[in-house]
């Protein structure tokens, strides 16, 4: 079965450094989201992407977020100058539809712990 | 504003007890529901949805109620068993396809 993959699983990094956090959604889908979940609390949305641009963005997504769908596989979320407040499980989505046709599908997600 | 809410953060229920999650919702204008189940160290995964056109929908031992009038949404999980441990989420879609996230629920099946 077709799945969302997410790279890496965890990453470690130091306040103010520049991280990239890498997803291959499925195939043939054509919308794709980042979302976060903080340690015990809900998941929140990000950014919505589709036909290389971004459709939707949340407050939390400010100057120091970008994202980026380098080739036909990859879809990658950019935080230039981390903060300790940035630390969260980092979940990218894809679906076939966008509103109305919306089953996303959720990777695994990735630990990011800024020291 | 958006906000999509659970009742109780945790839920114990007997192994092979049906379980109810709850969720309430406060924009009367959303129109497309999902829930979604969360175990440890994953990601979301989608259990079942429902229109706004609808007041019910079943899906295998799991089926969900939308009350519009309340802005009440349900999950009901029959013969619970031990995967069924999880959090659990309720979310609402808005019109550009974001989801909105309740707080969860978190199911404890005791054997």
């Amino acid at each position: 079965e077709p799945e969302v993959t997410q790279t890496p699983s965890h990453q470690v990094t130091q306040m103010g450094q520049e991280v990239i956090l890498r997803c291959v959604p499925i195939s043939n889908h054509l919308y794709f989201y980042w979302y976060r979940q903080i340690l015990g609390q809900k998941v929140e949305f990000l950014v919505s992407f589709y036909n290389n641009e971004i459709s939707e963005k949340s407050e939390i997504f400010d100057d120091q977020f970008s994202v980026e769908r380098p080739d036909g596989s990859n879809f990658t979320l950019k935080i230039r100058s981390t903060k300790l407040e940035d630390s969260a499980m980092y979940f990218c989505a894809s679906s076939v539809g966008g509103p109305g046709n919306n089953e996303q599908f959720f990777g695994p997600g990735t630990r990011l712990t800024v020291l | 504003g958006e906000s999509v809410g659970l009742h109780l953060p945790t839920l114990s229920v007997q192994e092979g007890d049906n379980s109810i999650i709850n969720c309430a919702y406060s924009n009367s204008a959303s129109d497309y529901f999902i829930w979604y189940k969360q175990e440890s160290g994953k990601g979301p995964q989608f259990i079942i949805d429902i229109r706004s056109n609808m007041d019910k929908r079943q899906g295998q031992r799991v089926t969900v109620l939308l009350n519009k009038t309340v802005k009440h949404l349900s999950l009901q999980i029959a013969a619970t068993q031990p995967g069924d441990s999880a959090v659990y989420f309720c979310a609402e879609t808005s019109n550009t396809g974001k989801l909105i996230f309740g707080q969860g629920t978190t199911l404890q099946v005791k054997p």
